[in-house]
């Protein structure tokens, strides 16, 4: 049994640079979710897809913000033009649509110099 | 935004006591859920409760919700060091889809 798994683990980047996450989620679920996480908070959703199809992106923080989920299996997000307030943990989640248990991956850590 | 909010902020037990943490919300929901964070790791769901439910054990977990006060109550009983993480309410706030996240509870259980 394979959990939710993100690429990389951690990211340097320098600012003005581009970068891509991706997430590989639970085989079976069909939802997958991305959320950003900034220290001494919790998770703050970001964008989902149902099957390849992006149901929700309203609250992409930005236009750099992008995410794909082309086959319905792996997901990508991507930031364009990092800025510093772009260091934070990115988050994957995956579930069904029911039972709505989102299962989340470990996570990775971007660091914008 | 934050929807939920956790309380305390921050706790410190010793092994072998419960450790009680609370959570407060907003808006209606459709499900709560409680998740435990480990420092810098991903997020461990623990339990979700469904509106019309009243109270979920798993484990040594116990999870209560009250939706007329929109609050809900998670109970770790006889903890253990590695009981040690933060742990977040989650609330769907009706969408169905996206979770909204308190600020978390700290926990720290010592030996």
């Amino acid at each position: 049994d394979t959990g939710v798994s993100q690429d990389p683990r951690h990211k340097i980047t320098k600012r003005g640079q581009n970068v891509t996450f991706r997430c590989d989620p639970i085989s079976e679920h069909n939802r997958l979710y991305w959320y950003r996480q900034t220290l001494g908070q919790g998770p703050e959703f970001l964008t989902y897809f149902q099957n390849e199809a992006q149901l929700e992106k309203s609250r992409l923080l930005s236009d750099r913000f992008s995410a794909e989920r082309p086959k319905g299996s792996f997901s990508t997000l991507e930031i364009q033009r990092t800025e510093q307030g772009d260091s934070a943990m990115y988050l994957c989640a995956s579930s069904w649509a029911l039972p709505f248990e989102q299962f989340f991956g470990p996570g990775t850590r971007l660091t914008v110099l | 935004s934050q929807q939920g909010e956790e309380d305390p902020q921050a706790l410190s037990i010793q092994e072998g006591e419960n450790a009680t943490m609370n959570c407060s919300y907003k808006t209606s929901i459709n499900n709560l859920q409680w998740y435990r964070q480990n420092s810098g790791r991903g997020l461990v769901h623990l339990i979700l409760i469904r509106s019309n439910e009243r109270e979920k054990h798993s484990g040594r977990l116990r999870v209560t919700l009250d939706t007329s006060k929109k609050s809900s109550s998670l109970l770790i009983t006889a903890s253990r060091a590695a009981d040690t993480a933060s742990y977040f309410c989650a609330t769907d706030g009706n969408s169905g889809y996206a979770l909204n996240f308190g600020k978390g509870t700290s926990l720290l259980v010592t030996p």
